[in-house]
This record gives structure tokens, sequence and C-alpha cells, in this order.
């Protein structure tokens, strides 16, 4: 089968830093992304892990072990604005044409900043 | 400029009507896409379209049909709509997956679907 796990909810304080991890169970991997989606708003891609180890991209960083089918996504130095919903999405080759294979979301972990 | 567009953002009907949601992008992609958000925020696709060929058609009553004049274009109709397609509904699209470069997929604003 094919499950992807993030927790529900997490809280944290302005300024600080997050970590919000992802579990994943699937046929086949060709890649991990990482969304954010504001409430009432579309996705809008943070970053993308296809090879094991750290991308950093300013304040957000992603992780990635194929072994372990885990990612984390790092946020610092926190701001309100990054309250929103953050989505883990890996794409599964084997189900599908290779440029176009399923992508696969989580339900998302909806992050709440708190002053 | 809007890179991936819905109409209309948002839709409210009686159960049994027929409705469509058009979508379209202006950024040459070749891949475009529909997702159904539920009230639990499950983003679920339910179909893709590469060049305007159907390639991925998940377990979709077949009430829903896709149709793809060209590759800019994706438009999603619902026939005989039932209480629980309720949702938001988003289009999206993608380049094909290129040495380097992730197919990230660019999202429209969603169109939000009401059925009463």
């Amino acid at each position: 089968g094919q499950n992807i796990d993030q927790p529900t909810e997490m809280t944290a304080t302005e300024g600080a830093i997050v970590q919000i991890n992802c579990t994943y169970q699937t046929s086949g991997f060709n890649g991990l992304f990482w969304y954010q989606q504001h409430a009432g708003e579309a996705p809008t891609f943070l970053s993308y892990n296809v090879l094991d180890g750290l991308e950093e991209k300013g304040r957000f960083s992603s992780f990635l072990s194929r072994s372990k089918g885990y990612s984390y996504l790092l946020l610092k130095e926190l701001q309100m604005k990054d309250s929103a919903s953050y989505l883990c999405a890996v794409r599964d080759p084997s189900r599908g044409y290779s440029s176009a294979s399923k992508i696969i979301f989580g339900s998302g972990t909806r992050l709440s900043i708190r002053p | 400029d809007t890179a991936v567009s819905q109409t209309p953002k948002y839709l409210v009907t009686q159960m049994g009507n027929d409705k469509s949601i058009k979508c379209e992008q202006n950024l040459g992609h070749d891949t475009m896409y529909w997702y159904k958000q539920d009230s639990k925020k499950f983003l679920k696709i339910m179909f893709s379209y590469n060049n305007k060929e159907l390639i991925i058609n998940e377990t979709v009553p077949n009430r829903f049909s896709p149709k793809s004049p060209d590759k800019a274009h994706l438009n999603l109709h619902i026939n005989s709509l039932e209480l629980g397609d309720s949702a938001v509904y988003f289009c999206a699209s993608s380049q094909d997956l290129l040495a380097g470069a992730p197919d990230t997929q660019y999202f429209g604003p969603g169109t939000r679907l009401t059925v009463l």
C-alpha cells in the first residue's frame, strides 16, 4: 500500500525553530516535495529532495533519508506568516509515466505560530 | 499575470445538476492535473493530462469527465452532482521531469464547490 504520515497539528513560538516530520511507505520513490498551504489558498512549492541529505533554502530546510522513508521540514526564525499547513508529497514512479507519475500528498500538518 | 487560473472560484449548486470548472495555465507546461481536497484536507489526484492525452485516471466516478482542448486548458465537467462532491477542486500544471529539475506543480487558486 501507500502511506504518507505527518502530525496533524503543531504549535510553535514566533522566533523559534520547528521541525515537521514526514514518513512514507510507497511502492516506488523518485522525489519528495514540501508544499505550504495557507488557509483558503492554493499549495505553493517549498522544497524538493531526491537524494539523501539536507537542502537549505533561506529559513527553510528539508532533509531526506530514503533508507528510512523519512523526511523533515525545518523552519527557523519563525514568523507569524508561517502559520499554514505543510504538505509532504512523494513521487511514486510505479504509478504512472516517468515524467508525470503520480505525486501522493500527505494530509498536511497545520502549524500555528503564537507570539 | 496569473500562472494557473480557474473559474469559477465558488460554485454553489443543487444535487443532480451538471456543472463545469475551467482551468488555464500560461506557463507552457506539458502536464495538467485535477485534485480534490476534502474537508480533512487530503489532496487527492483525480486526473492528469500530458499534452492533451489522459495519463492518470484515478478511481473517480464516471460522472467526472475531464476535457483538454489544448495543452494549456483542462476543464472538469461533473454530471449529476452529489452531496459528497462538495470539496475544493484544484487544477495544477507542471513541466515534464528533467534531469536536475523537479516537476514542481503550480496550483490554481481552487474552486470551492458546495452541493446542496
